[in-house]
C-alpha cells in the first residue's frame, strides 16, 4: 500500500528565505506527483503537477523535483512571503488501471512571518 | 471558470440522522472523485466515478456511506445513519481524463459535524 510522508510537518521562517519541503513516498510506481496548497477553511489549490517521466517542473517561484526512483519529491519556495503561509500537501497518483485516486501525504504547515 | 462546486458548505446534525453532501463537478469533466480529510488520517479517497460508473469504492468505511452519480453534472455522497466519527471536511474533485498531465481540481469542501 502506497504510504506518502512529509517533512517538517511545520515550519515557520522569517519572510524573504528560500525554503524546501520534503515528500517521500513507498512505492515508484506512481503515474505522477501533484503539489497542493490548503488554506484555512479551503479547498486544495494545484500548483504543479510532475508526471513520472519528468524530473521537474517551475511555475513562478515554485520549483518542484522529482526523484521516482528513490521515492522522493521537493517543492522550492524561492523568496517566500506572509502570503506562502498555508498548508502545502504531496499526492501520487498511482499506476495501473482503476487506481486513479491520490494518496496523499499529512501536509507541511508553513508560516512566513513579516 | 466554475469550479467545483459543493453544498452544503458546512452542515451540523444529530447522530442517528441521514446526510446528504452535493457536488458539481467541472463541465466536460468525467472523472469525479470523493475524499474526506480528518485530523488523524488526512486526506482519504472515498470512491471515484469515471463517465458517472462508480469505479473504485474502496476507500468507503462503511455500508452507511453511500454516493450515486445520476449525471455527469451531479454527484451525491450520502451517510444514513449518521455518527459522530463521521464529523470531517468531505471534498470533491474533478478530472478532466486520467492522462498524465491532468490535476484534479478540488471543490472548497463541506466542514460536517455529527453531534
Amino acid at each position: 500500500k502506497q504510504e506518502v510522508t512529509q517533512i517538517p510537518a511545520a515550519l515557520s521562517v522569517p519572510e524573504g528565505e528560500n525554503l524546501v519541503l520534503n515528500c517521500s513516498f513507498t512505492d515508484s510506481a506512481i503515474y505522477n506527483l501533484q503539489w497542493f496548497r490548503q488554506d484555512p477553511g479551503k479547498g486544495l489549490t494545484s500548483l504543479l503537477l510532475i508526471q513520472s517521466s519528468q524530473r521537474e517542473q517551475t511555475s513562478g517561484r515554485l520549483n518542484a523535483s522529482l526523484d521516482k526512483s528513490s521515492g522522493r519529491s521537493t517543492l522550492y519556495i524561492a523568496a517566500s512571503q506572509p502570503g506562502d503561509s498555508a498548508t502545502y500537501l504531496c499526492a501520487v497518483r498511482p499506476q495501473g488501471g482503476g487506481a486513479d485516486g491520490l494518496t496523499f501525504g499529512k501536509g507541511t504547515h508553513l508560516i512566513i512571518q513579516p | 471558470d466554475a469550479g467545483v462546486i459543493q453544498s452544503p458548505r458546512h452542515e451540523v446534525t444529530e447522530m442517528g440522522q441521514e446526510v446528504t453532501l452535493r457536488c458539481k463537478p467541472i463541465s466536460g469533466h468525467d472523472y469525479l472523485f470523493w475524499y474526506r480529510q480528518t485530523m488523524m488520517r488526512g486526506l482519504e479517497l472515498l470512491i471515484y466515478f469515471n463517465n458517472n460508473v462508480p469505479i473504485d469504492d474502496s476507500g468507503m468505511p462503511e455500508d452507511r456511506f453511500s454516493a450515486k452519480m445520476p449525471n455527469a453534472s451531479f454527484s451525491t455522497l450520502k451517510i444514513q445513519p449518521s455518527e459522530p466519527r463521521d464529523s470531517a471536511v468531505y471534498f470533491c474533485a474533478s478530472s478532466l481524463f486520467q492522462g498524465p498531465t491532468q490535476p484534479q481540481h478540488f471543490g472548497d469542501g463541506t466542514r460536517l459535524s455529527i453531534l
